[in-house]
């Protein structure tokens, strides 16, 4: 396993429509995480999964957003009815269980790149 | 709510001199997490230094060092004998070292270290 994974890295779409992101955890990873990152900006905490559980969520993340992780292991992000604003960076990090240092890590992915035209 | 404030947009250091990047913070927990992370154009994000808000003595990795100072709540990194490869956007990030489900990074809007040869 050489990281986590990101598909697709880059994806244009019109406005109004449904877009889906996937993210590949590291495989003994438990937790992930989605960001997103607009220009000049440092990324920004949308939501956490522990295992399959959603358990924190951005009030960024608005109701045409909406994040699975279906057995605990890869997860998606679906935007509804994208708008321009959602043009962004997306990006996807996971981290080992807690307990020892080493969990205090996130490893991140090569992002997927949205523009909402 | 925590807040991170990198207030250096751009930085440029001469290759193998040395060159300081600020960071401060806001909080009113006493046990937190602070990192360094490096993201090169169009690649991964990856951690550079980690420093436990509980431990008095400055983390070093290799090259990269920390002046953490609590009291200030400020965190500097430090680049030794800068390289070409060191060329990439710096973000500070906080973590709360509180249990539950606050393992969210919270990123400042970074700064872009450039290594002229």
């Amino acid at each position: 396993d050489t990281g986590v994974s990101q598909d697709p890295r880059h994806k244009i779409t019109k406005r109004g429509q449904n877009v889906t992101f996937r993210c590949d955890p590291i495989s003994e990873h438990n937790r992930l995480y989605w960001y997103r990152q607009t220009l000049g900006q440092g990324p920004e905490f949308l939501t956490y999964f522990q295992n399959e559980a959603q358990l924190e969520k951005s009030r960024l993340l608005s109701d045409r957003f909406s994040a699975e992780r279906p057995k605990g292991s890869f997860s998606t992000l679906e935007i509804q009815r994208t708008e321009q604003g959602d043009s962004a960076m997306y990006l996807c990090a996971s981290s080992l269980p807690a307990g020892g240092l080493l969990a205090y890590e996130q490893y991140f992915g090569p992002g997927t790149r949205l523009t909402v035209t | 709510a925590q807040t991170v404030t990198q207030s250096q947009p751009e930085m440029s250091v001469q290759e193998a001199e040395t060159v300081t990047l600020s960071c401060t913070y806001d909080t009113s927990e006493s046990d937190y997490y602070l990192f360094w992370y490096k993201q090169p154009p169009s690649r991964q994000m990856i951690l550079v230094i980690r420093q436990e808000a509980y431990k008095q003595q400055n983390a070093t990795e290799n090259r990269f060092s920390v002046n953490f100072q609590k009291a200030a709540k400020s965190f500097s990194l430090k680049i030794s004998d800068s390289q070409l490869g060191d060329a990439a956007m710096y973000f500070c990030a906080y973590r709360s070292g509180s249990g539950g489900s606050n393992y969210k990074l919270t990123f400042g809007k970074g700064t872009l270290l450039t290594v002229n040869p």
